[in-house]
């Protein structure tokens, strides 16, 4: 059982938009920042957004981040097969005092 | 450009000792700001973090409780690098495990190529 939960699974079709959410509490998202993450199969997991809502050089502005008091939404439009991943989110839990992930949410681009 | 580098054995019995070594190059293990984390996936559990060292004056580790009991990760100054060891390891062990670095706030943004080690019983 994760500290954060995403929905399983997502889908939409090529072209359209998606967002996957993740919800906490305030020992975590509530009072620090979110991260998201990108795994394709076989692949170390691939930062696509830090500080809530920042992404690092590379990643284009078809994903986005934002916040909202304990919950999280990571947006991506314009969809491509390539897209087609896990994604988590993560973030520190100042209870446990530890970094703790979502289970993750496997989007399929119809 | 920060690259983190992985080595260590793919297949470890059951109740030995999981070691797992992450040389770093384009930064330093003792970084005043990164942090030197630990992470495991697999398709049961999920990502899963571990435990992290970081260097603030001082040497600090974190541990994930799940593993508290069996886990220690320590800087290596001289080769740059860092390094897991689980003990007393099970087949519920069995993951693929990763090395991250945090740039800061918990945000891992360069990893390792990641280790897939099987427990065998």
């Amino acid at each position: 059982q994760s500290v954060l939960t995403q929905p399983p699974s997502v889908s939409a079709a090529p072209g359209q938009k998606v967002t996957i959410s993740c919800s906490g509490s305030s020992s975590n998202i509530g009072n620090n920042y979110v991260s998201w993450y990108q795994q394709l199969p076989g692949t170390a997991p691939k930062l696509l957004i830090y500080d809530n809502n920042k992404r690092p050089s590379g990643i284009p502005d078809r994903f986005s981040g934002s916040k909202s008091g304990t919950s999280a939404t990571l947006g991506i439009t314009g969809l491509q097969t390539g897209d087609e991943a896990d994604y988590y989110c993560g973030t520190w839990d100042s209870s446990l005092n530890a970094v703790v992930f979502g289970g993750g949410t496997k989007l399929t681009v119809l | 450009q920060v690259q983190l580098q992985q080595s260590g054995p793919g297949l470890v019995k059951a109740s030995q000792t999981l070691s797992l070594t992450c040389a770093i190059s384009g930064d330093s293990v003792s970084s005043n700001s990164a942090t030197w984390n630990w992470i495991r996936h697999s398709p049961s559990r999920g990502l899963e973090w571990l435990g992290r060292t970081y260097y603030r004056s001082k040497w600090y580790n974190d541990y994930a409780v799940s593993v508290k009991s069996r886990i220690t990760i320590n800087p290596d100054t001289s080769k740059n690098q860092f390094s897991l060891q689980l003990n007393s390891v099970t087949p519920e062990d069995t993951a693929v495990y990763y090395c991250a670095r945090d740039q800061g706030s918990s945000s891992l943004l360069n990893w390792g190529q990641g280790t897939l080690v099987t427990v065998s019983s």
